[in-house]
C-alpha cells in the first residue's frame, strides 16, 4: 500500500487528454512539492514534471502538472503512441522523514 | 554529460551482504544530495536512501533502517549503499539518482542495476 495514491490504470485514444491524479496527505503533497516520472518499459525512470508544475528542458509542454490540497494531477493532451508508459508521482513526506511515490500508473494508449 | 553508473549487484543468500557503488560524472558532485530508488521486479517505484551533500545527514525508508547504510566520497564522486542482513523483499533493481538542487526532483538517474537475494 503506497502512501501515495494513484489508480493503476489509465487509457486513451491518440489524440485524446489523459489525466493521472495522485492523493496524498497533510504531511505530503499538502506542504511539499510533487514531482512526476514516466518509466517505459526496461528503462529508467524519466523526469516528467517536477515542483508541482514545471517542464524539465525537453519535455514536449502535452504534459502539464497541477497540484491543490493534498492531491496532484498530471495531463497528457493530444495522447501519442509513444506516450504508452508507467506514471509515477512522488513527494516529500515530513511524517516519515523520507520520500514517498505513488503506487504508479501504467497508461494505454489504444 | 551528467552520467550516473551503478555497479556491484548481484545474486546473494539471505542474510548476506552486498555494496553498491554508483559513480558520478559531468556535475559537481559535491553539490547535491543523492538518492538511491529501487524497484522490486514487476512492482513500483520504492525510495531507499539519500545522503546530504557532505555526509552529514541521511535518511532511509522504515524497512531497511539499520541495514542498509548510505555514504559518498565527494573526492571520488562516488555515492555508495552498504545492504546487510539481506532479504528476499530486497531483490529489486537499484538506481543511483541524482536530486535537484532545490528539492526532491530527480533529473538525472543510472541505469539500474539487480540485486537478487536467494538461496
Amino acid at each position: 500500500q503506497s502512501v501515495l495514491t494513484q489508480p493503476p490504470s489509465a487509457s486513451g485514444t491518440p489524440g485524446q487528454r489523459v489525466t493521472i491524479s495522485c492523493s496524498g496527505s497533510r504531511s505530503n503533497i499538502a506542504i511539499n512539492t510533487v514531482n512526476w516520472y514516466q518509466q517505459l518499459p526496461g528503462t529508467a525512470p524519466k523526469l516528467l514534471i517536477y515542483s508541482n508544475n514545471q517542464r524539465p528542458s525537453g519535455v514536449p509542454d502535452r504534459f502539464s502538472g497541477s497540484k491543490s490540497g493534498t492531491s496532484a494531477s498530471l495531463a497528457i493532451s493530444g495522447l501519442q503512441s509513444e506516450d504508452e508508459a508507467d506514471y509515477y508521482c512522488a513527494a516529500w513526506d515530513d511524517s516519515l522523514n523520507g520520500e514517498v511515490f505513488g503506487g504508479g500508473t501504467k497508461l494505454t494508449v489504444l | 554529460e551528467v552520467q550516473l553508473v551503478e555497479s556491484g549487484g548481484g545474486l546473494v543468500q539471505p542474510g548476506g551482504s552486498l555494496r553498491l557503488s554508483c559513480a558520478a560524472s559531468g556535475f559537481t558532485f559535491n553539490i547535491y544530495w543523492m538518492s538511491w530508488v529501487r524497484q522490486a521486479p514487476g512492482k513500483g517505484l520504492e525510495w531507499v536512501a539519500n545522503i546530504k551533500q557532505d555526509g552529514s545527514e541521511k535518511h532511509y525508508v522504515d524497512s531497511v533502517k539499520g541495514r542498509f547504510t548510505i555514504s559518498r566520497d565527494n573526492a571520488k564522486n562516488s555515492l555508495y549503499l552498504q545492504m546487510d542482513s539481506l532479504r528476499a523483499e530486497d531483490t529489486a533493481v537499484y538506481y543511483c539518482a541524482r536530486d535537484g538542487f532545490n528539492g526532491w526532483d530527480k533529473h538525472y538517474w543510472g541505469q539500474g542495476i539487480l540485486v537478487t537475494v536467494s538461496s
